[in-house]
């Protein structure tokens, strides 16, 4: 049973538009969450993360939302740029001590058209 | 700085022989995971070890998974006997206790085909 979903396998997005990824989760006992960026032929490399205490958090052009009442969070990305053409997972985790455990989406492919 | 480092980069053996995937992590990292990667089920934890110690193997998918961390810088994880069901791409993670403990560090994967 898949806790963290991400429903759309891929998304196409202009160069210079916003490109919003999508991830909901099921388990309400999550409560950190974070997105990575995955390039071909390498490993996941984190982007940002959340915490529910707070339902927005900006990094450069990045920022992700978190509708905990939903169980649903969002990746946007203003604007895009070519170099961000990547796969982007969707984890979350109980924030537990000592619990290090993350829960992986599914991925969606980000292509950006130039 | 050196990253995780995972070997091979690639392996192609035929069912029913063992494969031995290895894992370096970072220096100083006391969590270390192993992850599958499929299209079907995106990424999936297989076990991870905190200090030396496996605390969450409820992701090995059968006995023919196993993995050790005999040391802080070094981990394993084996399949005997191989399926072709087990083609995949394997990550190794690591990351340390602490504020950003959420943060994994991957290496770059195994590719692994089972003809």
């Amino acid at each position: 049973d898949q806790q963290v979903k991400q429903n759309s396998p891929s998304l196409s997005v202009q160069e210079g538009r916003i490109s919003i990824l999508n991830c909901d989760y099921t388990n309400s006992m999550f409560d950190y969450f974070l997105w990575y960026k995955k390039y071909p032929a390498e490993g996941p490399t984190f982007l940002i993360s959340i915490s529910s205490i707070k339902d927005k958090n900006e990094d450069g052009r990045f920022t992700v939302f978190l509708n905990k009442s939903a169980k649903h969070l969002s990746l946007h990305i203003v604007p895009s740029q070519p170099g961000d053409s990547a796969v982007y997972f969707c984890a979350a985790s109980e924030s537990n001590f000592g619990n290090e455990k993350l829960t992986f989406g599914t991925g969606t492919r980000l292509t950006i058209i130039p | 700085d050196a990253g995780v480092i995972q070997s091979p980069r690639h392996e192609v053996t035929e069912m029913g022989q063992e494969v031995t995937l290895r894992c370096k992590p970072i220096s100083g990292h006391d969590y270390l995971f192993w992850y599958r990667q499929t299209m079907m089920r995106g990424l999936e934890l297989l076990i991870y070890f905190n200090n030396n110690v496996p605390i969450d193997d409820s992701g090995m998918p059968e006995d023919r998974f196993s993995a050790k961390m005999p040391n802080a810088s070094f981990s394993t994880l084996k399949i005997q006997p191989s399926e072709p069901r087990d083609s995949a791409v394997y990550f190794c993670a690591s990351s340390s206790a602490g504020l950003s403990s959420y943060e994994q560090y991957f290496g770059p994967g195994t590719r692994l085909t089972v003809t």
